[in-house]
């Protein structure tokens, strides 16, 4: 069946580069998603990529998609104290299937 | 790992009725879940936020009269769309927390219910 996986811990020192990835199944996605959700607080999205792209960019957030592999990462650069959160895969059109979410946690 | 069960999956019901989606902790305890609802091709969109035991706090825009949030117990949380209308028409999913063991744990999904009003 449809699956999404990324992995559960990811720790990086603030300022450097956060690269969080995940693997998905359904080839047939239009969209892939980037969903963050912070403490106390429901998601929000962060970014998508149209599965016909490869890459989208959007300040210090970077989307790479590799359609062979159906594997997808998300890169935060020069990441933050602010950016400590869960973030989530997701994929899907009228049905969204979503990862389990990737804790990200700053070292000072 | 935690499993969130949403039912149902989908739904198609007559304009004007109402329709109760359930959303339903499997092994643990939810001391808050999240509604949300997506448009097609659309970001989803928190409609609101529910502890157990207390009133739902909505999200701008969401008319909390035709969108009724019932968490009662610690494992089941209900949405019920009241006089349902096309525009209605939606996927809505839930999200579920457990807060009280420890802060900022992991969020569980249910995997939606797709709503068709005719």
């Amino acid at each position: 069946g449809e699956d999404v996986e990324q992995s559960l811990f990811l720790s990086v020192r603030e300022g450097d580069s956060s690269v969080i990835n995940c693997t998905y199944t359904d080839s047939s996605s239009t969209y892939l998603y980037w969903y963050k959700q912070e403490p106390g607080a429901g998601l929000q999205l962060l970014t998508y990529i149209f599965s016909n792209m490869d890459m989208k960019q959007d300040q210090r957030l970077t989307v790479l998609l590799n359609k062979k592999d159906k594997h997808l990462s998300l890169r935060i650069a020069d990441t933050q104290t602010g950016d400590s959160a869960i973030y989530f895969c997701a994929e899907g059109d009228d049905k969204i299937i979503f990862g389990k979410g990737t804790r990200l946690h700053i070292l000072p | 790992g935690a499993v969130v069960s949403q039912h149902p999956s989908w739904v198609i019901c007559k304009s004007g009725t109402s329709v109760k989606i359930e959303c339903r902790s499997l092994d643990f305890q939810a001391t808050t879940m999240f509604w949300y609802r997506q448009f097609p091709k659309q970001s989803l969109m928190l409609m609101a936020t529910s502890n157990e035991g207390s009133k739902a706090t909505y999200e701008q825009g969401v008319e909390k009269d035709k969108f009724l949030i019932n968490h009662a117990s610690l494992t089941l949380s209900t949405l019920t769309v009241t006089s349902a209308h096309p525009e209605d028409s939606s996927f809505y999913i839930c999200s579920a927390r457990d807060w009280s063991t420890w802060k900022d744990t992991e969020a569980f999904f249910g995997q939606g219910t797709r709503l068709t009003v005719v």
